[in-house]
């Protein structure tokens, strides 16, 4: 069964610093990597996606992935208070066609300024 | 540049009735998803549509179907409401030539209470 793991938090970071989120994926096959933020009572909202091992950077947000480790990361920079929300990791398995995701259960991120 | 639109927002509904909730897609997407998403919980994927089949379905019964029509908007239906199917749906849609590459955008969530 594929399953998708974070930590539920919440994790309380300083604003101004760094927040490091992390996710860990059960099925070699996964493909794709995707974080969603989510505030409460709304939508998730994509915020990065990632399939190459590496890093990927897009303003003050920064995915890692390492797929011999099963292990993918966002890196939130210069965080700032509207940063406060559940961060969510999702995973694609098949390289083709489009499939349903799988969510962990989301990491609860309070900023404090 | 619509967004995905659901409908209703909020819903009440008693056990063991039946219930449809609908989607709109992005424009230009022709694939629409659903999940299920639990208070606490990451969403749980229910099933996808494409070319009005359904192409993949999550771990759930047969008492949620669906449907896709050709504009590309989709329905979810659950019957026999249990009080555990209380949850906020999310229809998200995606283009099928980008094989979901860069991701699903998501809908504002239809809430589900069943009492």
């Amino acid at each position: 069964q594929k399953e998708v793991e974070q930590n539920s938090g919440p994790l309380s970071v300083p604003e101004g610093a760094i927040a490091s989120l992390n996710c860990t994926y059960s099925d070699r096959g996964s493909q794709s990597f995707f974080w969603y933020r989510q505030y409460s009572g709304k939508s998730p909202e994509l915020i990065m996606f990632i399939y190459s091992n590496g890093d990927k950077e897009d303003g003050r947000f920064t995915a890692q992935l390492n797929k011999a480790s099963q292990y993918v990361s966002l890196l939130i920079r210069d965080s700032q208070p509207s940063d406060s929300a559940t961060y969510l990791c999702a995973v694609r398995l098949s390289g083709g066609g489009a499939d349903g995701l799988t969510f962990g259960k989301g990491t609860h991120l309070i900023i404090q300024p | 540049d619509a967004g995905v639109t659901q409908s209703p927002t909020h819903l009440i509904k008693t056990r063991g009735q039946q219930v449809t909730l609908r989607c709109s897609p992005k424009s230009g997407h022709d694939t629409v998803s659903w999940y299920q998403q639990a208070l606490g919980q990451g969403p749980q994927f229910i099933f996808q549509y494409y070319e009005e089949e359904e192409r993949q379905r999550g771990n759930f019964p047969d008492r949620f179907s669906g449907h896709q029509f050709p504009n590309y908007s989709s329905e979810l239906n659950v019957n026999a409401l249990l009080l555990g199917d209380s949850a906020l749906y999310l229809c998200a849609s995606s283009l099928a030539r980008d094989g979901g590459r860069y991701g699903y955008t998501f809908g504002s969530g239809t809430r589900l209470t069943v009492v």
